[in-house]
């Protein structure tokens, strides 16, 4: 069975800062998805970016980046230039191809300070 | 253009009760899903469909009845309520094919409170 670890409950940042987010998962599967979910306070679901296991290459979407280590199974996401609405629970989730089974993480609540 | 509706936003339950979360999606997508959000744990995934007529059980599915007559349409039944229900329900849809980025689309959720 998959399984996802945010190991930060919550985290802070200054405003223009960057910040990352950890996350951690366990699987035996070569194939997959990654994904950053945020959720801010109006507690609607926003994927920020996604990740193809068989792509070396890192995502990217704007402000927002991933470090992601194939062999240490390892998915961070890194926040560039941090603004006020960047304040929201952040979540890590795992799925199999054509699964569309999301396993999240716990989430890692952020908080972005002026 | 309307993407997964959930109705109602806010519920407020006695023990014993029972009523249905809807969720609705005009996207034509194949996959849909129940998860439950709870402090601490994340969204657990309750039951899922892969198209009308087929359903399955995630990981938390006690308590929890779902069917798919059409592909727009994904209720999910409490026969009868807990407290350890007390949660914010999402619904989720996607296409399961490589186009389509294998991307869920979430609804705006649903509060339950179950006293």
């Amino acid at each position: 069975a998959q399984t996802v670890t945010q190991s930060q409950p919550e985290m802070s940042v200054q405003e223009a800062e960057t910040v990352t987010l950890s996350c951690t998962y366990d699987t035996s599967e070569n194939n997959y998805y990654l994904f950053w979910y945020k959720q801010p306070p109006s507690r609607q679901m926003i994927l920020v970016i996604r990740q193809e296991a068989y792509k070396q290459q890192n995502a990217t979407e704007n402000r927002f980046s991933v470090n992601f280590q194939k062999a240490a199974k390892s998915f961070s996401l890194k926040i560039s230039d941090s603004q006020l609405g960047d304040t929201a629970m952040y979540f890590c989730a795992f799925m199999k191809p054509w699964g569309g089974k999301l396993i999240f993480g716990q989430g890692t609540e952020l908080s972005v300070k002026p | 253009n309307a993407g997964v509706t959930q109705t109602p936003k806010f519920q407020v339950l006695k023990t014993g009760q029972s009523m249905t979360l809807q969720c609705a999606q005009d996207m034509n997508h194949e996959y849909m899903s129940w998860y439950r959000q709870d402090p601490g744990m994340g969204l657990r995934l309750i039951h899922y469909s892969v198209g009308a007529g087929i359903t399955d059980q995630g990981e938390v599915p006690n308590g929890y009845n779902v069917s798919r007559s059409t592909t727009e349409d994904f209720p999910l039944r409490l026969l009868s309520a807990a407290p350890s229900q007390t949660s914010v329900y999402f619904c989720a849809s996607g296409k399961t094919d490589i186009l389509a980025k294998n991307i869920q689309y979430f609804g705006a959720g649903t509060r339950l409170s179950v006293l």
